[in-house]
């Protein structure tokens, strides 16, 4: 059974500050994707990543998907209030089963 | 907005109960997932459906059921609704791309439907 674990559980920051988020698993995905979401609505695609050792930025979001494709992080550059969320990670197996971590819950305090 | 729709949003009713949720995924898009999200909990996979027919099942109970339409739309049916099946339900479609050495494949989640029972 693949699995996957993400860690911090729980974050809580001050605005400004820089945090990693990661995302791993003993299991190789074909691609992996993280979402953000918010209290009573469905997770939002932030990004997919495909190749080992991609690098994505998006704005102040950088991830990363490791060489091997079992692991990835998510490095946020001076976190906003409006970044709070619940920021999961969903592997992909080539179409035979899509894989969701429990979740890393951000909470960025003004 | 996802492309995803969920109908209803909201739904109150009572233990012992049967309720059906629908799901209509973005256009062209084949696989329909269904989820359950329990207060503070992660996404629990249930059931995945590819144009029409079964594809994986997860930790889906007896009591509840799907299954995805000819226009693809789908619904999940849950019955002898206990006070544990409150929670919020996801569906997701997804799409795929790439070739075998580059597969991916995205899943877009629609707003959910808030279920609880009393």
């Amino acid at each position: 059974t693949q699995l996957l674990e993400q860690s911090p559980q729980f974050l809580s920051i001050q605005e400004g500050e820089n945090l990693t988020v990661y995302c791993n698993s003993s299991s190789v995905f074909s691609s992996l994707q993280w979402y953000r979401q918010e209290p009573g609505e469905g997770p939002v695609l932030l990004v997919t990543v495909v190749t080992g050792g991609e690098v994505k930025k998006l704005k102040r979001l950088t991830f990363q998907f490791g060489d091997a494709r079992k692991d990835s992080s998510l490095h946020i550059t001076a976190a906003q209030p409006g970044d709070t969320g619940l920021y999961l990670c969903a592997g992909d197996n080539y179409g035979q089963n899509f894989v969701f971590g429990p979740g890393t819950r951000l909470s960025v305090l003004p | 907005d996802s492309g995803v729709t969920q109908t209803p949003k909201h739904l109150i009713t009572a233990t012992g109960q049967r309720v059906t949720l629908r799901c209509s995924p973005r256009s062209g898009d084949l696989s329909v997932y269904w989820y359950q999200q329990s207060l503070d909990q992660g996404l629990q996979f249930l059931i995945q459906y590819y144009n029409g027919e079964e594809r994986a099942k997860g930790n889906i109970l007896e009591r509840f059921s799907a299954q995805q339409f000819p226009d693809l739309h789908s619904e999940l049916n849950l019955s002898s609704l206990e006070l544990g099946d409150s929670a919020l339900y996801f569906c997701a479609s997804s799409v795929r791309s790439g070739t075998s050495a580059k597969y991916q494949e995205t899943q877009y989640f629609g707003p959910g439907t808030r279920l609880l029972v009393l």
